[in-house]
């Protein structure tokens, strides 16, 4: 099992262009999740999905846009770069957590993009 | 004020100190999960845990809930221990997962 996979590892862009971030995951989780990590601070959700042809936001959500049309796939779109969205990406999934008797499941992460806006 | 805070910020010990990492937290929880990040980037999930005491290898949690505060000991340190440690809480609202800013330790040979 290759487990979460993301690409690209590295990329930049300049203000004003756009991308998608690609993540995939290869266990059959149910729910997947968009963090950026800054310097200094922790991870922070950005959008997340519960399933296929559900997405909702997070903590931080503006700037991005999500779907997710099967279970293994849940790319992350950037519309208009901007520097503050300079940022390590990382994409997780996990077993609902909710169905866990109240200790959650382990999320299992991808590599992480490194993303720089300039 | 953060949700999770985490002490101390950076850790540095010589190899086969014990080590102790802190985190409080101030909302109501599910679970406390600790993980894992090294320099390479990859997280990794190390314990979660909702009351009481873990133990792997060479690591242990605690978790004090009426507290709210949590502790990942490592015995007998290893420069390969180097790494982000990171605390975050299943929140019990939402079952979203909230994180410390993490702990850089640094294990000297």
């Amino acid at each position: 099992n290759a487990g979460v996979t993301q690409t690209p590892k590295f990329r930049i862009l300049k203000i004003g262009q756009s991308m998608t971030l690609q993540c995939a995951q290869d266990m059959n989780h149910n729910y997947m999740y968009w963090y950026r990590q800054d310097p200094g601070m922790g991870l922070k959700l950005i959008y997340y999905s519960v399933g296929a042809g559900i997405t909702d936001k997070g903590e931080v959500p503006n700037g991005y846009n999500v779907s997710r049309s099967t279970t293994e796939d849940f790319p992350l779109r950037l519309e208009l770069a901007a520097p503050s969205q300079t940022s390590v990406y990382f994409c997780a999934s996990s077993y609902d957590p909710t169905l866990a008797g109240g200790l959650g499941y382990e999320q299992y992460f991808g590599p992480g993009t490194r993303l720089t806006v300039t | 004020k953060n949700e999770v805070e985490q002490s101390p910020q950076n850790l540095t010990a010589q190899e086969g100190e014990f080590i102790t990492i802190n985190c409080s937290y101030s909302v109501g929880i599910s679970a406390l999960h600790w993980l894992q990040q090294h320099p390479g980037g990859g997280i990794v999930s190390l314990f979660m845990l909702s009351s009481g005491k873990k133990k792997h290898g060479r690591l242990i949690a605690t978790i004090n809930i009426q507290e709210k505060h949590s502790s990942l000991h490592i015995t007998a340190s290893h420069p390969r221990d180097s790494a982000v440690y990171i605390c975050a809480v299943l929140t019990s609202s939402n079952y979203k997962l909230t994180f410390g800013k993490g702990t850089l330790l640094t294990v000297n040979p």
